[in-house]
């Protein structure tokens, strides 16, 4: 139990696109989930928190005009990186906090996205 | 702000010796104390979480940390690694009753037989 996908797991986009991704709570109901940035041998570095049925949270620093979540159901939040750029070219991760349920974040696979 | 300082970048073991890996932490307020584990290519696993309680905490997979609010550590410790053990792992601290995670850098273990 307490599964989280993200889809694509992989994708390119070239530079000035757009790309969406999503992060589902496959067997539990998740009022709270939270998007994460991962550079290559570093940490997790929190960009936002997206709650459902309202606007996301975002940490200081990351630009929420760009980055762009819609948390539209109990199970599902997107990320769309929006006018991407070859910064933005990093591991995408999310995670999901269970309702009701233990004071635990359930993490997806993440997703690797480069921007060409 | 709470921070979070992992020590040991690297740490390389024998397969069956025992492994500790360290965090250190930086609050000013009350926090709940997290170590997780990402193998390759998978999505992050909680190993053990420390919210209350006795300063000993037990996970899974046989590790397991310890509270240490004087010197603001929380060390994970497993006594016999295999080589199934080599992952990353991260040590992550949230301030009491807030439910974001601060992470720390991460300690690749590499278990060699």
């Amino acid at each position: 139990g307490a599964v989280v996908s993200q889809h694509p797991s992989w994708v390119i986009c070239k530079s000035g696109t757009s790309v969406k991704i999503e992060c589902r709570s496959l067997d539990f109901q998740a009022t709270t989930m939270f998007w994460y940035r991962q550079f290559p041998k570093q940490s997790l570095m929190l960009m936002a928190t997206s709650n459902e049925g309202s606007k996301a949270t975002y940490e200081q620093g990351v630009e929420k005009d760009k980055f762009l979540i819609n948390h539209a159901s109990l199970t599902l939040s997107t990320l769309t990186v929006t006018s991407a750029h070859p910064e933005d070219s990093s591991f995408y991760i999310c995670s999901a906090l269970p309702t009701p349920g233990p004071y635990e974040q359930y993490f997806g696979p993440g997703t690797r996205l480069t921007v060409t | 702000a709470q921070s979070v300082t992992q020590l040991d970048s690297q740490v390389p073991v024998f397969e069956e010796a025992p492994v500790e890996l360290r965090c250190n932490y930086s609050s000013s307020v009350s926090v709940y104390l997290f170590w997780y584990v990402q193998y390759p290519n998978q999505g992050l696993q909680l190993l053990l979480k420390y919210l209350s309680g006795s300063i000993l905490v037990k996970g899974i997979n046989g590790f397991e940390a310890e509270f240490n609010k004087s010197q603001t550590s929380f060390h994970l410790r497993k006594p016999s690694v295999h080589i199934s053990d080599t992952a990353e792992y991260f040590c992550a601290v949230s301030v009491t009753g807030d439910y974001k995670l601060s992470f720390g850098a991460g300690t690749t273990v590499t278990v060699r037989a």
